[in-house]
């Protein structure tokens, strides 16, 4: 592995289904993020972690939850998926908070009917 | 609230030299950053200005005036693979970033 990766790549989802999206980096990174991007929309911040073992709520957490178990892995959960989840997922690292460099998983692409 | 504003939009010439534009308002300030986004790809770091002034990269360079809330990236001799969408954003006063919603450049033979 190296940097970080994602999966699925791509999912379609029946809505009300639970969904978890997986993400992990090889980076040693102490903090990691999960955006959704949205046509015509910056990316948006869900959830975010500054270190193994707490997680924050970013602008729009409604619908998702995050654990930090330790440094590597970061999996967001949608709990009852609705179709307004539909967008692409990024997960994204950092050596330290927000305003250090982030990089970004190559996306999860996700389709809820 | 917290804003960054891009031009949707650009369309520049192979070879030539386009400038795009950001402007803020954020709670506070912790840096601004470039990205650049493929098409159907992630989007890859290319420059962070903290203190006013151009930093140069290559072809790349990025400028910052604080007071005035304003950033341009500047992309030199322009190749077919500089089409891709640039996203403009801030560090606010949570060390959160605050994105802007991309500028897609088109580059013409």
């Amino acid at each position: 592995i190296a940097g970080i990766t994602q999966a699925p790549t791509s999912q379609i989802l029946a809505a009300g289904r639970r969904m978890t999206l997986r993400c992990t980096q090889d980076m040693r990174h102490n903090a990691m993020y999960w955006y959704r991007q949205d046509l015509g929309l910056g990316l948006r911040l869900i959830h975010y972690s500054n270190t193994a073992g707490t997680t924050g709520k970013g602008e729009v957490p409604d619908g998702y939850s995050v654990s930090r178990a330790n440094t590597d892995d970061f999996p967001l959960t949608l709990a009852s998926a609705v179709p307004s989840q539909t967008s692409v997922y990024f997960c994204a690292s950092s050596a330290g908070q927000g305003s250090d460099t982030q990089y970004f998983g190559p996306g999860t692409r996700l389709t809820v009917l | 609230g917290q804003n960054i504003d891009q031009p949707t939009e650009m369309t520049a010439t192979e070879g030539a030299i386009v400038q795009i534009n950001c402007t803020y308002q954020t709670s506070g300030f912790n840096g601004l950053f470039w990205y650049q986004q493929h098409a159907g790809e992630a989007p890859t770091f290319l420059s962070y200005n903290v203190l006013d002034g151009l930093e140069e990269k290559g072809r790349f360079s990025s400028f910052l005036s604080r007071s005035k809330g304003y950033s341009y990236l500047l992309l030199k001799e322009l190749q077919m693979k500089d089409s891709a969408s640039y996203l403009c954003a801030v560090g606010d006063s949570n060390y959160q970033l605050i994105w802007g919603a991309g500028t897609k450049l088109i580059i013409k033979p």
